[in-house]
């Protein structure tokens, strides 16, 4: 069945660092690929999304590429800030399936 | 702006007590899904409906209970409420286009005692 994987937490950032959390799925179709943002004591948000091969979602600074070739969907960004920590989940949906499939989330933590 | 509600945002409550979660929404959205996260994070799909009068368990077992009464208002129902209850729980809805995602509710965190 469909799955997603991600990088563990904490990941522990100095303000200013660049970011890379790691996710990678399975899947039997061709699935859209999101990245979700969950901020203490709130719901999910969309951060950002790709829906074909090599499409890059942007967003806030964040980006992400959806690679076929490796079945990745590696968030990233340039310059973190201090707002930025959450927890970051990546998700896939598949034509067919009945929900959103989710990683397990990486809390991000950035210190001043 | 939010455009589903879940309420409470926070409920603490004795054991054996009969409890609904509220979730509405107003974009007129068909599919409409409740989440539990453990505290470790993982979000669990405990109830997803495609549209009115259609509901369906998800792929952890739940003692829960949702109705589809109206297409805005998907709400979850512990009969009797137990500290394994113990949980955030997110609604989510969609338009069912694999080409957007969902929107989220604030969540309800539900602490059993």
């Amino acid at each position: 069945g469909d799955s997603v994987t991600q990088m563990e937490g904490p990941v522990t950032l100095s303000e200013e660092a660049f970011l890379t959390i790691n996710c990678t799925y399975t899947a039997t179709g061709y699935p859209s690929l999101f990245w979700y943002v969950q901020y203490p004591g709130e719901g999910l948000q969309l951060l950002l999304k790709a829906t074909k091969a090599d499409d890059k979602g942007s967003n806030k600074g964040f980006e992400a590429t959806y690679r076929k070739e490796t079945t990745s969907f590696h968030l990233e960004k340039g310059s973190v800030q201090v707002s930025d920590s959450a927890v970051y989940f990546c998700a896939l949906l598949d034509t067919g399936r009945r929900a959103l499939t989710f990683g397990s989330g990486t809390r991000l933590q950035v210190q001043p | 702006e939010a455009d589903i509600y879940q309420t409470p945002r926070y409920l603490v409550i004795g054991t054996g007590k009969k409890i609904t979660l509220e979730c509405s929404q107003t974009m007129g959205h068909d599919k409409m899904y409740w989440y539990q996260q453990d505290p470790g994070m993982e979000l669990h799909l405990i109830h997803y409906s495609y549209g009115v009068n259609s509901t369906e368990k998800g792929d952890l077992s739940s003692e829960s209970t949702v109705s589809r009464i109206r297409t805005e208002h998907f709400p979850l129902t512990l009969e009797s409420a137990r500290p394994s209850h113990t949980s955030q729980y997110l609604c989510a809805s969609s338009d069912g286009s694999t080409l957007r995602g969902y929107t989220f509710g604030s969540g309800t965190r539900l602490t059993v005692v």
